[in-house]
């Protein structure tokens, strides 16, 4: 069975600062990871994600992901934080031998002050 | 190119009563997922389906739910005599076909049907 954690259902950066959103995922074979963002009242946008090769992992909106196993670790980082990236961010995992059904963390909320 | 359509958007129901979700995939996407999002929690996978199969059903509650995603129209998901505890957003996705069985699929996903059980 898989499942996520993320650290913290609230995060609350100042505009501009450095966006730290933590996850870290339990799996009995090394998963898929995905990193989505859901803006009030809208469905869930991907980000970016992890199948395999280089384990730091570019997406949208200059966000990124790195993935260490060791850690079973996918931590999510934007150097700058805008006002337009408050929103909620979930972090899930799949099965690469199964379905493409995901299993989500509770999610986190990235508030930004200006 | 519209994306993963859901209606209604809203729906309130009484105890007792029917609730009916429908999903209208991406265009040319004939895989279809329903997740459940209570608050304060995260999605939860409920039920994946293909055009007239059901795949998997094993985060679906064992009475009340069922799915169905017909060879013509909208997936659609029903609850039976709604409880409280129902209340929820429950969001669909799709993927495209072919891919099968592969955990890199990118699901996209509606704007999500939000229950409210009076």
């Amino acid at each position: 069975a898989q499942s996520v954690t993320q650290l913290g259902s609230h995060v609350s950066v100042s505009e501009g600062a450095l966006v730290l959103l933590r996850c870290n995922y339990s799996s009995s074979v090394p998963p898929y990871l995905f990193w989505y963002v859901q803006y009030p009242n809208q469905g869930l946008q991907l980000l970016l994600k992890y199948t395999t090769g280089a384990t730091l992992v570019k997406g949208i909106n200059g966000f990124e992901a790195e993935f260490k196993k060791s850690e079973t670790s996918f931590h999510l980082t934007k150097p700058s934080a805008h006002m337009s990236d408050a929103a909620e961010y979930f972090c899930a995992v799949s099965d690469p031998a199964g379905y493409s059904t995901l299993t989500f963390g509770k999610g986190t909320m990235l508030l930004v002050s200006p | 190119n519209a994306g993963v359509m859901q209606n209604p958007r809203h729906l309130v129901r009484r105890r007792g009563q029917e609730a009916r979700l429908r999903c209208s995939p991406m265009k040319g996407h004939s895989h279809v997922y329903w997740y459940r999002q209570l608050p304060e929690e995260g999605l939860k996978f409920m039920v994946y389906l293909q055009k007239e199969n059901i795949i998997d059903e094993s985060g679906m509650p064992k009475e009340r739910f069922s799915a169905e995603f017909p060879k013509e129209g909208p997936s659609i998901l029903r609850i039976q005599q709604v409880v409280r505890g129902d209340s929820a957003a429950y969001f669909c996705a799709s993927s495209p076909p072919g891919q099968g069985l592969s955990g890199a699929n990118v699901l996209t996903f509606g704007a999500g049907s939000r229950l409210t059980v009076l």
